[in-house]
């Protein structure tokens, strides 16, 4: 069965702080990618991953970065946090074509 | 930038009636999916529509896609409480690094007994 796990379903970081997300898929999949997920605001890409070490922003990248060393892992980075980086962190992967993607669980992240 | 609209936002509907939900694309893209997230939880992938005039239908839902309309429906029939979850759309747009998926904004769906 398909699996993407992400690291922490809960975290609480304070501004400033550097914060690691991580997503692990176990299907092989080649796109991996990140999104948060806002009231009313829906699903927005920050970045995505079309193959190891490959990335592109999405709409929103603006205070974040990833990294993919590995084809299973995919990490989002928030560099420097700050209170409106509070938010659901989503990560999803699929095969190359028109599969649908498959999520995690989700990253429920506050910035205090 | 490739828009995805959705119509409601909210709907509260009693069990045993039928409505639609709407979801219109701006740009062009042959490809729509539409996902359900339960409260708590991560999305799950419901239907794949891949070319104009699809349809697909599971249980109580019905997604179809017409291309030239830039317009999906998603048509639930004698809507039952398991139903209540929201629903996205999304429509991905193909880059020569791989596809970019654009959401909809949802549409919180209340089934009421």
């Amino acid at each position: 069965d398909v699996k993407v796990t992400q690291s922490s379903r809960y975290l609480v970081k304070r501004t400033g702080e550097k914060v690691f997300l991580e997503c692990v898929q176990d299907m092989d999949h080649e796109n991996m990618f990140w999104y948060r997920q806002d009231p009313g605001l829906g699903l927005r890409l920050i970045y995505f991953s079309y193959d190891v070490k490959m990335k592109e922003k999405g709409d929103i990248p603006e205070g974040y970065s990833v990294s993919r060393e590995k084809k299973e892992r995919f990490s989002l980075i928030l560099e420097s946090a700050s209170t409106n980086q509070t938010s659901m962190y989503l990560c999803a992967s699929r095969y190359l074509g028109y599969q649908p993607q498959h999520f995690g669980d989700g990253t429920r992240l506050s910035i205090l | 930038e490739l828009k995805v609209e959705q119509n409601p936002l909210f709907l509260s509907m009693q069990e045993g009636k039928n409505y639609t939900i709407y979801c219109n694309y701006s740009t062009t893209s042959d490809r729509l999916y539409w996902y359900r997230q339960d409260p708590g939880k991560s999305l799950e992938s419901l239907f794949v529509l891949l070319s104009n005039g699809a349809v697909k239908q599971e249980g109580r839902l019905m997604a179809s896609l017409d291309t030239k309309a830039r317009l999906s429906t998603l048509h639930i029939t004698a809507a039952v409480h398991d139903l209540s979850a929201t629903y996205f759309c999304a429509v991905d747009r193909v880059k020569n690094t791989g596809n970019q998926f654009y959401f909809g904004t949802g549409t919180s769906l209340t089934v009421i007994p």
